[in-house]
């Protein structure tokens, strides 16, 4: 029973155009979500997180979306650069428990 | 201030033995988390230690186990490896209970024949 789903394994975009992420939830007690970039071989790095008062918030070239009616996050990349490929992770969590966390989904940004 | 350092980067083992893997977290950091990630399975939690007590245990099997010590540093063990252990071992640490933003270290890659 996935909780977080990224439906979409891989998206790939062109250098400078928009990528956008998409995440789909199901627990409504979810208050919290965050957005990682991972690298082969490294840990996850945060990006960005939202809290379940926003409905969006930016930091630089990223901005994430939540839509807490459609149970729906993305997460939002302008301009893609390629330096941004990499695996992005949406993650989720209900209060003072740990983080659920998608599969995933590859970008690649191709110059 | 230093990340999440995770020992070993690398290991193999063999079926059956036991191996065990160690994070320290970010300095002030009191929280520990630790997630398996394997191939199309995204990041599975494991479990979670505060305050050298084990706060949230993910749905795996009483082979694996951890603990944490009173300097926050936590130690993961697996005891009778199987082929199927093969994957990141990632530590993240965050400074409460009530933290949300969790941070990664660079993760334990094991591999088992």
């Amino acid at each position: 029973d996935q909780q977080v789903k990224q439906n979409s394994p891989s998206l790939s975009v062109q250098e400078g155009r928009i990528s956008i992420l998409n995440c789909d939830y199901t627990n409504s007690m979810f208050d919290y979500f965050l957005w990682y970039k991972k690298y082969p071989a490294e840990g996850p790095t945060f990006l960005i997180s939202i809290s379940s008062i926003k409905d969006k918030n930016e930091d630089g070239r990223f901005t994430v979306f939540l839509n807490k009616s459609a149970k729906h996050l993305s997460l939002h990349i302008v301009p893609s650069q390629p330096g941004d490929s990499a695996v992005y992770f949406c993650a989720a969590k209900p209060g003072n428990t740990p983080l659920v966390f998608g599969k995933g989904t590859r970008l690649s940004v191709i110059a | 201030k230093a990340g999440v350092t995770q020992t070993p980067r690398y290991l193999i083992k063999t079926r059956g033995q036991q191996v065990t893997l160690s994070c320290s977290p970010i300095s002030g950091h009191r929280s520990v988390s630790w997630y398996q990630q394997t191939p199309g399975q995204g990041l599975q939690f494991l479990f979670e230690y505060f305050s050298e007590t084990q706060r949230n245990k993910g749905n795996f099997p009483g082979r694996f186990s951890g603990r944490q010590f009173s300097n926050s540093r936590s130690e993961m063990n697996v005891s009778t490896l199987e082929l199927g252990d093969s994957a990141l071992y990632l530590c993240a640490s965050s400074y409460g209970t009530t933290g949300n933003t969790i941070y990664f270290g660079e993760g334990s890659w094991l591999t088992v024949v």
